[in-house]
């Protein structure tokens, strides 16, 4: 079975502080994973993904096959990055998320 | 591009009662997922469908169905409703099947009273 675990649904950091957002996933196989943002009043939208390895709007996130997670980190934190973050795994079934983490960034 | 657009976007039903969800994807996605949202469970899978087909099932009970024509649009169908099926409806598309990026519509918000 697939699962994905978030294990904080809220994380507040000061603005200019790193941020680390957790996740951990169940799979057997070998799977594709990835992150996703809602801003506030907008619609879900694809962040990164581990196969393509880049960095969006500052944030990474590695594929640790090892302990099983996919931690999506930036080194300093902005105010708009204040937004629900589900990470999401795709592997023999459709695509399984996360039950997401709050980040609020404090000015 | 137009995104993915999904109507109604507010709805009020009552216990018992049936709704029917609809689903445009962007033009040229063939596959089309829907998932449950709500603030406990967060984003459940309910079903995806490709190529008219449905490729594969959330673990949800028989009330919920859907289908998908010839021009990729879907619709989704919650018979019987009960209050825990409030929620947020979202449906989303991809160009093909078993890929995992998604483009999300803004949702149709289900209450059920």
């Amino acid at each position: 079975a697939q699962r994905v675990t978030q294990p904080e649904k809220l994380l507040s950091v000061f603005k200019g502080a790193p941020v680390e957002l957790k996740c951990n996933y169940s799979y057997s196989g070998s799977p594709e994973l990835f992150w996703y943002v809602q801003y506030s009043r907008q619609r879900l939208q694809l962040l990164l993904r581990h196969i393509s390895r880049e960095s969006i709007k500052g944030f990474t996130a590695d594929l640790n096959k090892g302990e099983t997670s996919f931690h999506l980190k930036k080194p300093f934190a902005q105010e708009e990055d204040s937004a629900m973050y589900y990470c999401a795994l795709l592997g023999n079934t459709p695509l399984v998320f996360g039950k997401g983490t709050r980040l609020s960034v404090i000015a | 591009k137009a995104g993915v657009t999904q109507t109604p976007r507010y709805l009020i039903k009552t216990r018992g009662q049936q709704v029917t969800l609809s689903c445009s994807p962007i033009s040229g996605h063939r596959s089309v997922s829907w998932y449950q949202q709500t603030p406990g469970q967060g984003l459940q899978f309910l079903f995806e469908y490709f190529s008219e087909t449905q490729r594969n099932k959330g673990n949800f009970p028989g009330r919920f169905s859907g289908r998908q024509f010839s021009n990729s649009r879907s619709e989704m169908n919650v018979s019987t409703l009960e209050l825990g099926d409030s929620a947020l409806y979202l449906c989303a598309s991809s160009p093909g099947q078993g890929i995992g990026e998604l483009f999300f519509g803004e949702g149709s918000r289900l209450t059920v009273l």
